[in-house]
């Protein structure tokens, strides 16, 4: 089955704790992309990438680093998780040459204290 | 820039009535255009997508979508409302131009509820 995943999908964490949320496609996907959803705001980019080792900031990239060093993977890291950063939290892939194909991951909603 | 404008973060309908979800877009260029749907507890899937083909697009669900250049909208449509469509949706456009060609840019969402 073609899908998004991501682990944790629950996460309480405390300021300054360094985490990751993973994320991986099995659908030889070379785009990869990072949001965060908050109410009133609807969905921001943080990070995307077009390929292996190639990535880029989004609309909201502070705080938050990427790494893409294999294809199917793509996690998120939060260095030094603040409160502002308590969010839910999607990836989405497609293939680069189809734009409107995104497929959703799960979410990911983290809390940070 | 590209922008959506998604008027109305909350409509309510009755089960059986019109469902109208109004998006309206800012692009200086021919715009791709999306409607997502997210259930609750779920991640967003696409409902119907727009890429400058036929104006009137049909999507899963019942719903579809009229794009209007002349009006820059892109509103959401199902004749009939049914209770398995309580969700949030959320109207995007893509991104072009540039190194972040392709990307979405997304509403804000409107929430639908459906009374029975």
């Amino acid at each position: 089955e073609a899908q998004v995943t991501q682990n944790p999908r629950y996460l309480i964490t405390v300021t300054g704790k360094k985490l990751t949320v993973t994320c991986s496609q099995n659908m030889n996907h070379e785009y990869m992309s990072w949001y965060r959803q908050d109410p009133g705001l609807g969905l921001r980019q943080i990070y995307y990438s077009m390929n292996v080792e190639v990535t880029d900031k989004g609309d909201v990239p502070e705080g938050y680093k990427v790494s893409r060093k294999e294809k199917r993977n793509f996690p998120l890291i939060l260095e030094s998780p603040s409160p502002n950063q308590t969010s839910l939290y999607f990836c989405a892939s497609r293939n680069r040459e189809i734009p409107y194909e995104q497929y959703f991951g799960p979410g990911t909603r983290l809390t940070v204290t | 820039a590209q922008s959506v404008t998604q008027l109305g973060s909350h409509v309510s309908v009755s089960e059986g009535a019109l469902v109208l979800l109004r998006c309206n877009y800012s692009s200086s260029v021919p715009p791709y255009l999306f409607w997502y749907v997210q259930y609750p507890n779920q991640g967003l899937q696409l409902l119907l997508k727009y890429t400058s083909a036929a104006t009137l697009v049909k999507g899963i669900n019942g719903f579809e979508a009229e794009f209007k250049k002349s009006e820059t909208s892109f509103h959401l449509t199902k004749p009939s409302a049914h209770m398995s469509d309580a969700a949030e949706y959320f109207c995007a456009v893509r991104k072009s131009g540039g190194g972040s060609q392709g990307n979405l840019i997304f509403g804000k969402g409107t929430k639908l509820s459906v009374k029975p």
